[in-house]
This record gives structure tokens, sequence and C-alpha cells, in this order.
């Protein structure tokens, strides 16, 4: 069935490092990848997505990048700063059946 | 706020109890979608309307779960005979289906969380 795989589960950096998290989906009808940001005890919201007829996308500091023969994507932190300290989900999701998978999330920590 | 709304916000019932949540979608979206989501991992898709019609449903959605969108507007999820299992938050989101953009951004409202005790 249809699955998003996600690592790390955790992730600690320092504030101005950069930081990776890395997907994998199962269905190769897939072709839409969204990135959640989900602050404790709130809503999950959308901070970057990305199509499949596209490679990369960037939003200043943040970066979304998509290899479809690999079934992978990534999203890339850089100058990572203490206010980015949140959990991420990863999702997939395709045209025609329009409901998102998630992946199990990362606990991103950024230290001052 | 003009965003997905959904009440209650916090629910508490002991087991075997019926419990009805409400969404309220962003009002010019024509989908809108439930998720549940345990301690620890991501949203689990539940099911999805487009306007009142229910276009698809999870298999992993006991017959205990019914939901509805009567006017496609608002939404009721409602669980009959709760068990300890089905304590988790519930989340509702919202898109406006637009076909020339192929997919839309799904809004979140702050979810139910549901306590069965």
């Amino acid at each position: 069935g249809e699955n998003v795989e996600q690592h790390p589960s955790t992730l600690s950096v320092q504030e101005g490092d950069s930081a990776v998290i890395k997907c994998t989906y199962s269905d190769s009808a897939s072709n839409y990848f969204p990135w959640y940001k989900q602050e404790l005890g709130k809503r999950p919201q959308l901070i970057i997505d990305i199509r499949s007829n596209v490679g990369e996308k960037k939003d200043q500091r943040i970066a979304v990048t998509l290899n479809k023969t690999a079934k992978h994507f990534s999203l890339h932190i850089t100058e990572t700063q203490p206010e980015d300290s949140a959990v991420y989900f990863c999702a997939a999701a395709s045209y025609n059946t329009d409901k998102l998978i998630f992946g199990t999330g990362t606990r991103l920590q950024v230290f001052p | 706020d003009t965003g997905v709304s959904q009440d209650p916000r916090h629910k508490i019932t002991k087991r075997g109890q019926n419990v009805t949540f409400r969404c309220d979608p962003i009002s010019e979206h024509n989908r809108l979608y439930w998720y549940r989501q345990t301690l620890g991992q991501g949203p689990e898709f539940l099911t999805y309307f487009q306007n009142e019609a229910q276009l698809e449903k999870s298999r992993l959605l006991s017959d205990r779960f019914s939901a509805e969108r009567p006017k496609g507007s608002f939404s009721t999820l409602e669980i009959q005979r709760t068990e300890q299992g089905d304590s988790a938050m519930y989340l509702c989101a919202s898109s406006l289906a637009d076909t020339s953009r192929g997919y839309n951004e799904q809004f979140f409202g702050p979810g139910t969380r549901l306590t069965v005790l």
C-alpha cells in the first residue's frame, strides 16, 4: 500500500547550521509532495511543496529536492534559528486520490 | 478568524459513549478532509468530501466511524461506542479543488483532542 518513510526521527543542530530531512515514498503515482511544520499543540502548517515536474524548489532558507526515479524527496533548512524548532512532516499525494500520506515526523531542535 | 475551525477543541468521554465533532472549512473550499493523529505520529487519512459527496474512506476506518457533510459546508465526524484506542487528535483540513493546478494546499484546523477513559 501507500507508505511514506521519514528520517531521522529527531535532529539536533546548533543555531546557524543546516538541517536535512529525508523521505521516501512507495506510490509511483504520487506527484505532489508538501512539507508541514507543526509546533507543539498547534495545527500543521504548510511551509513548502513541490510537484513532480520540478526537481528543486527554494523559498528563502528552505529548499526541497525531489528525485522521482529513486522516489526520494528532502527538506533542507539553512542558517537554522531557534524558532525553526518543531516537528516537520513530509507527505505525498497523487492527483487522482487527493489524500495526503504523511511520514512519521522529524523533531528538529535548534540550540542557540 | 477565517481559517478552518473545529469544535470542540477537547473531548473527554467514557468508553462506550458516542461522540461527535464538527469542522467548519474555509468558506469557499469545496474539499474537506478528516485525519487522525496519535502522539508521535503523522496525521493519518480517514476520509474526504468534495462538496457533499464522500469520495474516499480509509480502510482503517471501522464502521463505528461515520462522517457527513450534508450541505457541502461544515462536516461532522461521529464515533460510536468509543474505545480507548480511539484516543487521538482528530484534524480537519480543507482545500479548493482546481483541476488546472493539479493539486491544492490543504489548510488544517486546530484539531479536536479526544480522550477515551
